[in-house]
């Protein structure tokens, strides 16, 4: 149990032009997501919490126009790129946490990879 | 804001044998959620051990221990018997309570990792 999804695993796309990145929740109820940003060999960043049905909130230095998240329901989040630009290649990866106050424990997706060219 | 530290960029140890990944944090708050996460190549965060600040005795998953000093705010891992799979970056992380009346909603804060490497 405790699946997390992300789609797509990698993609490749041009300076200019935007990506969106899907997490999934598939066996459980997330009321929070969050998502990360991490280079080679670093650790990861936090670059947002979204919860379902609000805004999503954005760790400073974060662009929120650059970077759009969307919590639509309780197993979909989706991060979506604007105007990508080399220096946005990363690794990305989701992780959620299931309803309830008292759960604690974060699953993480597989992460994707973007490379902007 | 808490910070975590993990001070050994990288570590090495022989199959079969022990090693301690060490992470010391910093925070005000009393209760709090400690954790190490193992990052293999596939680069899929995998939760290896999570210790809840309010218990004192340390938590234990088979091969891997945590030593955890709430008065010095550390929180070392042990692994056992080490083997060729434990190879990973392997990241402390530090999680405050949930509270959704707040703006608490379980935001993890991670040290910088060490990379674990164990020899055949």
């Amino acid at each position: 149990g405790a699946v997390v999804s992300q789609h797509p695993s990698w993609v490749i796309c041009k300076s200019g032009t935007s990506v969106k990145i899907e997490c999934r929740s598939l066996d459980f109820q997330a009321t929070t997501m969050f998502w990360y940003r991490q280079f080679p060999k670093q650790s990861l960043m936090l670059m947002a919490t979204s919860n379902e049905g609000s805004k999503a909130t954005y760790e400073q230095g974060v662009e929120k126009d650059k970077f759009l998240i969307n919590h639509a329901s309780l197993t979909l989040s989706t991060l979506t790129v604007t105007s990508a630009h080399p220096e946005d290649s990363s690794f990305y990866i989701c992780s959620a946490r299931s309803t309830g106050e008292s759960s604690y424990e974060q699953y993480f997706g597989p992460g994707t990879r973007l490379t902007v060219t | 804001a808490q910070t975590v530290t993990q001070s050994q960029p990288e570590m090495s140890v022989q199959e079969a044998e022990t090693v301690t990944l060490s992470c010391t944090y910093d925070t005000s708050e009393n209760n709090y959620y400690l954790f190490w996460y193992k990052q293999p190549p596939s680069r899929q965060m995998i939760l290896v051990i999570r210790q809840e600040a309010y218990k004192q005795q340390n938590a234990t998953e088979n091969r891997f221990s945590v030593n955890f000093q709430k008065a010095a705010k550390s929180f070392s891992l042990k692994i056992s018997d080490s083997q060729l799979g434990d190879t990973a970056m392997y990241f402390c992380a530090f999680m405050n309570p949930i509270n959704a009346g707040g703006t608490s909603y379980g935001k993890l804060t991670f040290g910088q990792g060490t990379i674990l490497t164990v020899h055949p």
